[in-house]
């Protein structure tokens, strides 16, 4: 079955600097890659999301993007900002339904 | 777009004691359902999913049981609560991107 590698588990950035969450994931069938973000007690909420048909998808300081090739997607972040503090969660599945889901990733912004 | 309603928020509950938590969505019909449960500070571990009425699917071996006796509630329940079911739960339900989550529910066994 799927299996969906996340790194780092912690990643600290200067306020401003850009981070970059990585994923692997193992079914080359899969072909719906979402990405959530975790606020300290509250539920995850989706960020952005891409599919198998494009490479890259940005919504304003946010990019994911997607090597089908090498079975990998990233989360860049840009400019952050302390409220970008959060865990976040990478995601695959071959539809809408079950994904899989990596294991997190913190993400510290030090002012 | 679908909305999930999730209750309890919080339950403190001794060891022992049995739990229910209930789950509804709205907006939508005959949707796959999904319970999670994260620990502090760890990542998302999947519970129980349902694909319809009465069907339920477990993913991990463990002292609690779910059910789904209408098209949009699903229940989480335990007969006798472990000091490790302490965490919170989420109840998940897929749409046209990706999950959408409830408010969850943060359970503390004592």
């Amino acid at each position: 079955g799927e299996n969906v590698e996340q790194h780092p588990s912690t990643l600290s950035v200067q306020e401003g600097d850009s981070a970059v969450i990585k994923c692997t994931y193992s079914d080359s069938a899969s072909n719906y890659f979402p990405w959530y973000k975790q606020e300290l007690g509250k539920r995850p909420q989706l960020i952005i999301d891409i599919r198998s048909n494009v490479g890259e998808k940005k919504d304003q300081r946010i990019a994911v993007t997607l090597n089908k090739t090498a079975k990998h997607f990233s989360l860049h972040i840009t400019e952050t900002q302390p409220e970008d503090s959060a865990v976040y969660f990478c995601a695959a599945s071959k539809s809408n339904y079950q994904l899989i889901w990596g294991a997190g990733t913190k993400l510290i912004i030090k002012p | 777009s679908q909305t999930i309603h999730q209750w309890p928020a919080t339950l403190v509950q001794p060891v022992g004691s049995p739990l229910s938590l209930e789950c509804t969505v709205e907006g939508t019909s005959n949707p796959n359902l999904y319970w999670y449960r994260q620990a502090a500070g760890r990542g998302l571990q999947l519970l129980f999913y349902s694909v319809g009425i009465g069907q339920i699917s477990s993913e991990v071996p463990q002292n609690l049981s779910a059910s789904r006796p209408q098209d949009r509630q699903f229940i989480l329940s335990s007969k006798k609560l472990l000091l490790s079911d302490s965490g919170f739960y989420l109840c998940a339900c897929p749409g046209d991107h990706g999950y959408t989550f409830g408010s969850g529910t943060r359970l503390t066994v004592v």
